[in-house]
């Protein structure tokens, strides 16, 4: 089906293990972008990225990595989880240049324990 | 950078009521504004645009809102709610990427809740 899709929908993960969350769109969107929605502060930037092999920074980007080799896919990697990186994950995708707002996925909601 | 403000956390209204969700955002240049609702568990979902022309706005499921330059503000409007608009909303604005292209950058949600 076309639309943006993230998994796993919940995960729930050790303090210092390294988990992956997926995002996947099939519109050939070239932007992509991860945020964390916390209480309190509404939703935040992670990552982003313009392009297959173009990434940057967000607002809040330490302990986090990410990749994309695909214009499709866009995993966001915490590499040593903390409890402090419980959240509900959002990946979106916008078209280039024009400010259409963007499309979201369903969420990830991560639990570090 | 852009900053956007949502005063109000919480917002509780009877059904059938008018409602009005603040937003006010922090510059004056050319800007583009958007409104999101999430409902429970799910993601967020474009409620309204704002890119130029009409200041007034209408969006799906009864939502409008207006655009004021000189109070740089984007206040979400609703004649009559029903039970099913109990959600949380995001005021947006853009802002633009070093690399061309923008970002959206939210306010901190404002908790809808209609009661009968």
């Amino acid at each position: 089906d076309a639309g943006i899709t993230q998994s796993p929908r919940y995960k729930i993960t050790e303090t210092g293990r390294q988990v992956t969350l997926m995002c996947h769109q099939t519109w050939s969107h070239s932007y992509m972008f991860w945020y964390r929605q916390d209480l309190g502060h509404g939703l935040r930037l992670i990552y982003y990225s313009a392009a297959a092999d173009i990434t940057d920074k967000g607002e809040v980007p330490d302990g986090y990595v990410v990749s994309r080799s695909k214009t499709e896919n866009f995993p966001l990697t915490l590499e040593s989880a903390t409890r402090s990186q419980t959240s509900v994950y959002f990946c979106a995708s916008s078209e280039t240049q024009v400010p259409y707002g963007y499309t979201f996925g369903s969420g990830t909601r991560l639990t570090v324990v | 950078a852009q900053s956007v403000t949502q005063l109000d956390s919480q917002v509780p209204v009877f059904e059938e009521a008018p409602v009005e969700l603040r937003c006010n955002y922090s510059s004056s240049v050319s800007v583009y504004l958007f409104w999101y609702v999430q409902y429970p568990n799910q993601g967020l979902q474009l409620l309204l645009k704002y890119l130029s022309g009409s200041t007034l706005v209408k969006g799906i499921n009864g939502f409008e809102a207006e655009f004021n330059k000189s109070q740089t503000s984007f206040h979400l409007r609703k004649p009559s709610v029903h039970i099913s608009d109990t959600a949380e909303y995001f005021c947006a604005v853009s802002d633009q990427l070093t690399g061309g292209g923008n970002k959206l950058t939210f306010g901190t949600g404002t908790q809808l809740k209609v009661e009968l």
